[in-house]
């Protein structure tokens, strides 16, 4: 058990509708980093969060957002949903907000889109 | 400059063989380079790393290789057994950002 929660375990939703998927990183942890994985294919960095405010950005649609709070916990916000955005969404947290920090993944939240 | 190419896709080894995953950077600013294994229906989790002061790390079974000039290094995992199937991920990069391969999924046959 990494202590990187995620909520839901699992998601089925139609097109076009809008979901939520939350993290709450490890205890002591500032930063949160979310990441997409479709089936069989690699991780995709979307977003790291550290201490509320953004750090860094990867291949995020603009369809997609996210936030950090108060108390550290992280939302990745999708909406307008498309079939191909059916995929396994993980967030990872580390204790610093450089790169060179032991990521702890998520068991993930699995998104299907119908 | 930004990508990190990991071969093969798949590799399925015989227990007790040898399993081996290449990786290739282009950007020589890199100084960290670690190594992820995820099992089915989990996140990944750090299986070792190197920096690259050294050409060579070991961690019980499995070793990275480092060659600097060459911007290339792999995982070795000795002995390979069925728990060990999963599927593997290197990553390259500095403090700023890491850049992730597109991972190998490894089978160890009984």
């Amino acid at each position: 058990d990494s202590g990187v929660t995620q909520t839901p375990k699992h998601l089925i939703t139609a097109t076009g509708q809008r979901v939520t998927l939350r993290c709450s990183p490890r205890s002591g942890d500032l930063s949160v980093y979310w990441y997409q994985q479709s089936l069989d294919q690699g991780l995709q960095f979307l977003i790291q969060y550290y201490n509320g405010e953004e750090r860094a950005k990867g291949n995020i649609l603009e369809r997609f957002s996210a936030q950090q709070f108060p108390d550290l916990h992280s939302e990745l916000n999708l909406s307008s949903l498309e079939l191909g955005d059916s995929a396994l969404y993980f967030c990872a947290s580390t204790l610093g907000t450089g790169s060179y920090n032991e990521q702890f993944f998520g068991p993930g939240t699995r998104l299907t889109v119908l | 400059q930004q990508q990190v190419k990991q071969s093969p896709q798949s590799l399925i080894v015989q227990k007790g063989g040898i399993s081996i995953i290449n990786c290739a950077y282009e950007n020589t600013a890199f100084d960290y380079f670690p190594w992820y294994q995820q099992f089915p229906g989990k996140g990944p989790a750090l299986l070792i790393a190197i920096r690259p002061d050294v050409s060579e790390k070991k961690e019980g079974r499995f070793t990275i290789s480092f060659n600097k000039s060459a911007k290339q290094f792999s995982l070795h995992i000795m002995d390979s057994q069925p728990g060990d199937s999963a599927t593997y991920f290197c990553a390259a990069g500095s403090n700023y950002q890491l850049i992730w391969g597109a991972g190998t999924k490894l089978i160890i046959k009984p």
